[in-house]
C-alpha cells in the first residue's frame, strides 16, 4: 500500500523556518518524482514544489522561488520541504504527493504550518 | 500560467441525480487535466486522469470528458458518499502545474 505520512509542521513566527517532512513507503521511492501542495484556509490548492525522481532537478512557482528548498533522501524514503522568511499568508495544509507521470497519484493526510505572531 | 476556472463553486443535488461539473482552461491544454475528490477532513483523491481515463478503484459513476479548453466531471447517480469538494488541475505545463479553485458538492 503506498503510504505518505508528512510531519514538522506547527507555528511558527512571521520570519521564521520550518523544514517539513514526508516519510514514504509501498513503492520504489527514488522510481518517483514528488510534490508538495499546499491547502490554504481558504481552500485553494496551490502546487509548492516539484522534485525529479532522482533529485538533480526541482521546479517552483514564481512566487516560492527564493524561500522554499525542497529535496529527498532517497536512501531513507524520504522528501523535505525547508521553507524560510514566513509569512501569514504561507499559513496552510502541506500536503506531499506521488507522481506517476504528470499526475499526482497519491497524497499524504498534510502537515499543518500555522505562522502567526 | 495557466489558469483553470471551475463552476458552479457550490452545487446542491438530490441522490440519485446526475451532476456534471466544469472546469475551463484559459488556454488550450489537450487532455491534460486530472480530477481529484476530498472529502471533510481528508485529502485529495485522484478520480479521473487526462480528462477521461479511470482509475482502479474509483466507482463506475464518476467519468470525465472533454479536450482543449473545456472539461467536465459527471457523476452518475449521486450517493451520499460523494458529498465532497472537487478540484481539477492541470500538468499541460508540467512540472508546473495549476489547479482550479473547486466546486463543492452538498447535498439538497
Amino acid at each position: 500500500e503506498v503510504m505518505l505520512v508528512e510531519s514538522g509542521g506547527g507555528l511558527v513566527k512571521p520570519g521564521g523556518s520550518l523544514k517539513l517532512s514526508c516519510a514514504a513507503s509501498g513503492f520504489t521511492f527514488s522510481s518517483y518524482a514528488l510534490s508538495w501542495v499546499r491547502q490554504t484556509p481558504e481552500k485553494r490548492l496551490e502546487w509548492v514544489a516539484t522534485i525529479s525522481s532522482g533529485g538533480n532537478y526541482t521546479y517552483f512557482p514564481d512566487s516560492m522561488k527564493g524561500r522554499f528548498t525542497i529535496s529527498r533522501d532517497n536512501a531513507k524514503n524520504t522528501l523535505y520541504l525547508q521553507m524560510s522568511s514566513l509569512r501569514s499568508e504561507d499559513t496552510a495544509i502541506y500536503y506531499c504527493a506521488r507522481h506517476k507521470a504528470t499526475v499526482a497519484d497519491y497524497w499524504g493526510q498534510g502537515t499543518t504550518l500555522t505562522v502567526s505572531s | 500560467d495557466i489558469l483553470l476556472t471551475q463552476s458552479p463553486a457550490i452545487l446542491s443535488v438530490s441522490p440519485g441525480e446526475r451532476v456534471s461539473l466544469s472546469c475551463r482552461a484559459s488556454q488550450s491544454i489537450g487532455t491534460s487535466i486530472h480530477w481529484y475528490q476530498q472529502r471533510t477532513n481528508g485529502s485529495p483523491r485522484l478520480l479521473i486522469k487526462y480528462a477521461s481515463e479511470s482509475i482502479s478503484g474509483i466507482p463506475s459513476r464518476f467519468s470525465g470528458s472533454g479536450s482543449g479548453t473545456d472539461f467536465t466531471l459527471t457523476i452518475n447517480s449521486v450517493e451520499s458518499e460523494d458529498i465532497a469538494d472537487y478540484y481539477c488541475q492541470q500538468s499541460n505545463s508540467w512540472p508546473t502545474y495549476t489547479f482550479g479553485g473547486g466546486t463543492k458538492l452538498e447535498i439538497k
